[in-house]
C-alpha cells in the first residue's frame, strides 16, 4: 500500500481564493518532506524542502509567502497556495524520505499520488 | 546544458520488446534514483543506485559511475509499462530530475 498519502488529488478554485495540500507519511517517521511542481510535459521542479519543527528551505525563485509549508508533525507535511492564480494551476507532488528503510523497503524515496490543482 | 539528460524523450515499443533507457549526468552523485510516472501522475520509486546493478522482477538499472552514465532496461516489454520514466541524481543532498522518457507500448 502506500506510504505517503497526499490529498486532495484534484482541486478545482477560484482565484484569489486559498487552497491548502497535505502530505502524510503512513508508517515511517518523515523529518524532511519535500514539494515538487511539475508543469504539463515538464519535469518536476524541487519548490521547498520541508523540515519538522523548523522552517521549509525554498528553491530559488519559489515565492514563500504565497506557497506557506508547515511541517508540523513526523508524519504530515502541508502546502497552502495562497490567493491562488491561474497560473498557479499545475500538478502539486509531495515526497518523503525513509533513510531508516521501514519494513524493509529498499528505496526510501516514496511520492505522493499528487495535487492537480486547477485555478479559474 | 541540463545536469541529467535522459534519452530517448519518447519511445513506442511493440510488446515484447526489449527496452532501454538512458541517463547521463555531468554532478557528483551519491545516489541515482529511476521513477516511473503514471498518466495519472503518480509517481512510484523504481530503484536507487549507487554502483552496480540492480533487478526487479523484468526491470534491470545499471549505473556506471565513472562514465556518470545510467541505464534502466525492461524486458518483455508490456503495454502496462507504458509510462513515463525519470531519472534523478541525488547530489549533495538534492535531487536533479531528468526530464523523462516517455514509454508507449503497444500491444
Amino acid at each position: 500500500g502506500a506510504v505517503v498519502s497526499q490529498h486532495p488529488s484534484r482541486v478545482i478554485c477560484k482565484s484569489g481564493t486559498s487552497v491548502k495540500i497535505e502530505c502524510r507519511s503512513l508508517d515511517f517517521q518523515a523529518t524532511t518532506m519535500f514539494w515538487y511542481r511539475q508543469f504539463p510535459k515538464q519535469s518536476l521542479m524541487l519548490m521547498a524542502t520541508s523540515n519538522e519543527g523548523s522552517k521549509a528551505t525554498y528553491e530559488q525563485g519559489v515565492e514563500k509567502d504565497k506557497f506557506l509549508i508547515n511541517h508540523a508533525s513526523l508524519t504530515l507535511s502541508t502546502l497552502t497556495v495562497t490567493s491562488a492564480h491561474p497560473e498557479d494551476s499545475s500538478f502539486y507532488i509531495c515526497s518523503a524520505s525513509d533513510p531508516v528503510g521501514v519494513r524493509g523497503l529498499k528505496s526510501p524515496l516514496h511520492f505522493g499520488n499528487g495535487t492537480r490543482l486547477t485555478v479559474t | 546544458k541540463n545536469e541529467v539528460e535522459q534519452s530517448p524523450q519518447n519511445l513506442t515499443a511493440q510488446e515484447g520488446e526489449f527496452i532501454t533507457i538512458n541517463c547521463s549526468y555531468s554532478v557528483g552523485i551519491s545516489a541515482l534514483h529511476w521513477l516511473q510516472q503514471h498518466p495519472g501522475g503518480g509517481i512510484v520509486s523504481l530503484f536507487m543506485l549507487s554502483s552496480g546493478k540492480k533487478k526487479h522482477g523484468r526491470l534491470i538499472a545499471t549505473i556506471n559511475i565513472q562514465e556518470k552514465h545510467s541505464s534502466l532496461h525492461i524486458t518483455a516489454s508490456h503495454p502496462r509499462d507504458s509510462a513515463v520514466y525519470i531519472c534523478a541524481a541525488r547530489s549533495q543532498g538534492n535531487l536533479i530530475f531528468g526530464k523523462g522518457t516517455k514509454l508507449s507500448v503497444k500491444p
